[in-house]
């Protein structure tokens, strides 16, 4: 099916541990960004791809590493979770309009 | 950079018309959007406007833009309950990067 995709939905890990949200679209758009979602924040820029290898730091991008080795794939690890970093993530793509992913959920415990 | 802000909360009868406002920092914002975003799901993009249009209507949403003020609006006639979401929204700033405003909670009553 066409779209962008994130998986997993959900996910539970424990402070510390290295933690990976896939996201993958098939339109083969250039550009692809990582969100997160928290009250009162709305959502906040963490890393962003303009085209395959070619990642730049967004807003919040501390605690967080990308890559995009693949036009279609933009995978977003965590690489030792903290509870801060508990948030609803969101992956987008764009050529000219943006679009969303469903979201991963994640908490940090 | 872009600093896009919007009011928490609105509430509305259903059938009356809701108005989300948003206001913007960047005035080099090329498209200006708005998104709906219903419970557990991602962002769905309603509608935009080009920087250079004052209007755009689209059914039942009117998108007004006032440039001189950096003021952005979206009507929403009609209101009915599938329409309570949070709406987001955003202006195009460097690199192609959408900032998005903290969303307003459009509430529709009964």
């Amino acid at each position: 099916d066409a779209g962008i995709t994130q998986s997993p939905r959900y996910k539970i890990t424990e402070t510390g541990r290295q933690v990976t949200l896939m996201c993958h679209q098939t339109w083969s758009h250039s550009y692809m960004f990582w969100y997160r979602q928290d009250l009162g924040h709305g959502l906040r820029l963490i890393y962003y791809s303009a085209a395959a290898d070619i990642t730049d730091k967004g807003e919040v991008p501390d605690g967080y590493v990308v890559s995009r080795s693949k036009t279609e794939n933009f995978p977003l690890t965590l690489e030792s979770a903290t509870r801060s970093q508990t948030s609803v993530y969101f992956c987008a793509s764009r050529s000219g309009e943006q679009y969303f992913g469903p979201g991963t959920r994640l908490t940090v415990t | 950079g872009e600093d896009v802000e919007q009011s928490l909360f609105l509430s509305v009868r259903e059938g009356d018309s809701s108005v989300i406002n948003c206001t913007y920092t960047d005035s080099s914002s090329t498209y200006l959007y708005w998104y709906k975003q219903e419970p557990g799901a991602g962002l769905q993009l309603l509608t935009y406007i080009f920087s250079n249009m004052d209007m755009k209507q689209d059914q039942r949403l009117t998108v007004l833009l006032n440039k001189k003020d950096k003021h952005l609006s979206l009507r929403i006639a009609d209101t009915q309950t599938g329409d309570s979401a949070i709406y987001f929204c955003a202006g195009t700033g460097t690199a192609s990067k959408l900032t998005f405003g903290t969303g307003t909670r459009l509430q529709v009553t009964l």
